[in-house]
């Protein structure tokens, strides 16, 4: 077990919904990261926060997309008008963030999104 | 434009060889690579972690290379089991974007007993 959870495990949506999930990160980890992952592929980043601030996105990251760290602790990512293509796993991961490069970063179980 | 490859098709050997996973990248100069496996339904867990300075990366029975003029890396598992039957994901970090992970698309093993 990475310490990594995130909620819901699945859910499915009727396309044009919002959806909301939640990762709660390794406590003492500054670092969070959201990826997707589409099966037979490997995770695609989306985003990323050093405690509160987001630091960098994705263009894969469209306008319907919105993530939240508020407090530096949990984070939450939003999908508004969720279409078919939206399919997918959703994996968060942590990193305690003392290291730039070589900062190991732990998985969560992820969060399967699927579409109708 | 920039690629990670592994073998798409999936490796089937038999427990107590030796698998080979192989990763190659092209427009990429990666300050190092990671190595996960991936089982289903779960997400990644890190296994190795290999610098661009460095040739050879061994934990228990799991070896990486790491050739920068080829671009590319080998994942060795020695005395495999089936327990090791798993997806192997290959990952870069840039130079241009210290906190970003590029993953590959990952090769599947399986581990006959």
């Amino acid at each position: 077990d990475t310490g990594v959870s995130q909620n819901p495990r699945h859910k499915i949506t009727k396309r044009g919904q919002n959806v909301t999930f939640r990762c709660d990160p390794i406590s003492e980890h500054n670092r969070l990261y959201w990826y997707r992952q589409t099966l037979g592929q490997g995770p695609e980043f989306l985003t990323y926060f050093q405690n509160e601030a987001q630091l960098e996105k994705s263009r894969l990251l469209s306008d319907r997309f919105s993530a939240e760290r508020p407090k530096g602790s949990f984070s939450t990512l939003e999908i508004q008008r969720t279409e078919q293509g939206d399919s997918a796993m959703y994996l968060c991961a942590s990193s305690l963030g003392t290291s730039e490069r070589t900062d190991t970063q732990y998985f969560g179980p992820g969060t399967r999104l699927t579409v109708l | 434009s920039q690629k990670i490859e592994q073998n798409s098709e999936a490796l089937n050997i038999q427990e107590g060889k030796t698998a080979t996973l192989t990763c190659n990248y092209t427009n990429y100069s990666p300050a190092y690579l990671q190595w996960y496996r991936q089982d289903p339904g779960r997400g990644p867990v890190f296994l190795l972690l290999i610098r661009e300075n460095e040739k050879e990366k061994r934990k228990e029975r799991l070896k990486v290379t790491f050739d920068t003029t080829l671009k590319q890396s080998l994942f060795h598992i020695t005395a495999s089991q089936p327990a090791d039957s798993a997806t192997y994901l290959c990952a870069l970090v840039a130079y241009s974007s210290a906190s970003k992970i590029i993953f590959g698309s990952g090769t599947r093993l399986s581990i006959r007993p």
